[in-house]
């Protein structure tokens, strides 16, 4: 089974200052990791994936094996940056996205 | 720019009452999807479909669950007998294919009374 935590419900930053989500993850086998956004009434994106090792709006997560960890970095925060971020696995060849519980990211002016 | 569109955006109804959520996926997309998130919780897939018929199904989605694309461009849930359990925002999504970004629509929210 897999699973998918998200220790911090809440983060708040100030503009400017760096911003460091945290994402752990537990499966046995090869997994896909994906960072989604939802930013104020809107739906869910994807803003990033593990695979593409691309930097989206500033943002970078590095897949740490030995750590089983997946967190969302981003050198300096930006109002913008306010929203809902969660952070999900999938096993590769599988459609079945496992989400944690999100962690509300507010920035402060 | 093509997005997932569901309807309604809120759904009003009283239990034991079967309800039908719709989702027009992106038109070229193969897979979809349909999740959901109870108010304070995370969001929990439910069943992915292709090639009209389910490929994945959680321990959620029991026999009051049903999927179907009636007509090549609809998907619909429907839950035959709803329960106050039931009250979620239910998510509907779609991808072109196996491993490429899912599509998420803006919900449903679903109240059960």
């Amino acid at each position: 089974a897999q699973r998918v935590t998200q220790p911090e419900k809440l983060l708040s930053v100030f503009k400017g200052a760096p911003v460091e989500l945290k994402c752990n993850y537990s499966y046995s086998g090869s997994p896909e990791l994906f960072w989604y956004v939802q930013y104020s009434r809107q739906r869910l994106q994807l803003l990033l994936r593990h695979i593409s090792r691309e930097s989206i709006k500033g943002f970078t997560a590095d897949l740490n094996k030995g750590e089983t960890s997946f967190h969302l970095k981003k050198p300096f925060a930006q109002e913008e940056d306010s929203a809902m971020y969660y952070c999900a696995l999938k096993p590769f060849g599988n459609e079945k996205l496992t989400f944690g519980t999100g962690t509300r990211l507010t920035i402060i002016p | 720019e093509p997005e997932v569109t569901q309807t309604p955006s809120h759904q009003v109804t009283q239990m034991g009452q079967e309800v039908i959520l719709r989702c027009v996926p992106i038109s070229n997309h193969l897979y979809f999807y349909w999740y959901r998130q109870i108010l304070g919780q995370k969001v929990e897939f439910l069943v992915s479909f292709y090639n009209n018929e389910i490929s994945e199904k959680s321990e959620i989605f029991d026999d009051q669950f049903s999927v179907e694309r009636p007509d090549g461009s609809n998907f619909t849930l429907k839950i035959r007998s709803t329960k106050l359990e039931d009250s979620a925002m239910y998510f509907c999504a779609s991808s072109p294919g196996v491993g490429n970004e899912q599509f998420f629509g803006p919900g449903t929210r679903l109240t059960v009374l």
